[in-house]
């Protein structure tokens, strides 16, 4: 069973307000993601770490900002949220070794910007 | 660039009946595929995943074939049960040591009793 962690599951929050999500794994794996998920379903890849001080922008867009300064976590931070942030964001891991592609999941963190 | 396409959902069907969700893809070189699930409120679960052609993976009665000539990943379980109501995700690893993912848009499947 995964060990990754996000919180809270879900946040209801008016616009302009700074807000982090926050994801933390047990599992020492170098690399971690943040995907969001539209409501239609489809996931999209918008921050992704290889490890310590490392990130990198997604296949998508976001106004989010992302650090890594510990393995373990790998929190997300959106400055101002507005309406357009409403979404399901998930974050997952993996292992360095390409031997070992598995990629696991966190529960994700529903968002609503009132 | 990479791709993947799955059939598109709602799929509705009867407990005891046999599933087929289609996934095909486009990749450059050899990627790894995967099914991934999510049940109603949580994050995504990997199924089962084939690393390299012909590989079958298989898991709680699901099954999918690495096809390289056609290429294709359909997921097959012969007998579906209330209990797999959920999203069906078809992904593929780009490798090159980045693992990054590249989904499908995402099946939904609802078992009847």
């Amino acid at each position: 069973e995964a060990d990754i962690y996000q919180t809270p599951r879900y946040l209801v929050i008016g616009t302009g307000k700074k807000i982090t999500l926050e994801c933390s794994q047990t599992m020492g794996h170098d690399k971690m993601y943040w995907y969001q998920q539209d409501p239609g379903m489809e996931l999209h890849l918008i921050h992704y770490s290889y490890g310590v001080n490392s990130t990198e922008k997604g296949d998508l867009s976001s106004e989010s900002t992302v650090s890594r300064i510990r393995t373990e976590h790998f929190p997300l931070t959106l400055e101002s949220a507005r309406p357009s942030h409403t979404s399901q964001y998930l974050c997952a891991s993996s292992e360095v070794n390409r031997g070992r592609v598995d990629q696991y999941f966190g529960p994700g963190t529903r968002l609503l910007v009132l | 660039g990479n791709s993947v396409t799955q059939m598109e959902g709602p799929v509705t069907l009867s407990e005891e009946a046999f599933l087929t969700i289609n996934c095909t893809y486009t990749a450059t070189g050899y990627p790894s595929l995967f099914w991934y699930v999510q049940y109603p409120g949580e994050g995504l679960q990997l199924l089962l995943k084939a690393t390299k052609a012909d590989d079958k993976g298989s898991n709680k009665g699901f099954e999918a074939t690495y096809r390289k000539e056609t290429t294709s990943f359909h997921l097959e379980k012969g007998s579906v049960q209330v209990s797999d109501s959920a999203v069906y995700f078809c992904a593929l690893s780009e490798g090159g040591g980045y693992n990054k993912l590249i989904f499908g848009a995402g099946t939904r499947l609802a078992v009847h009793p």
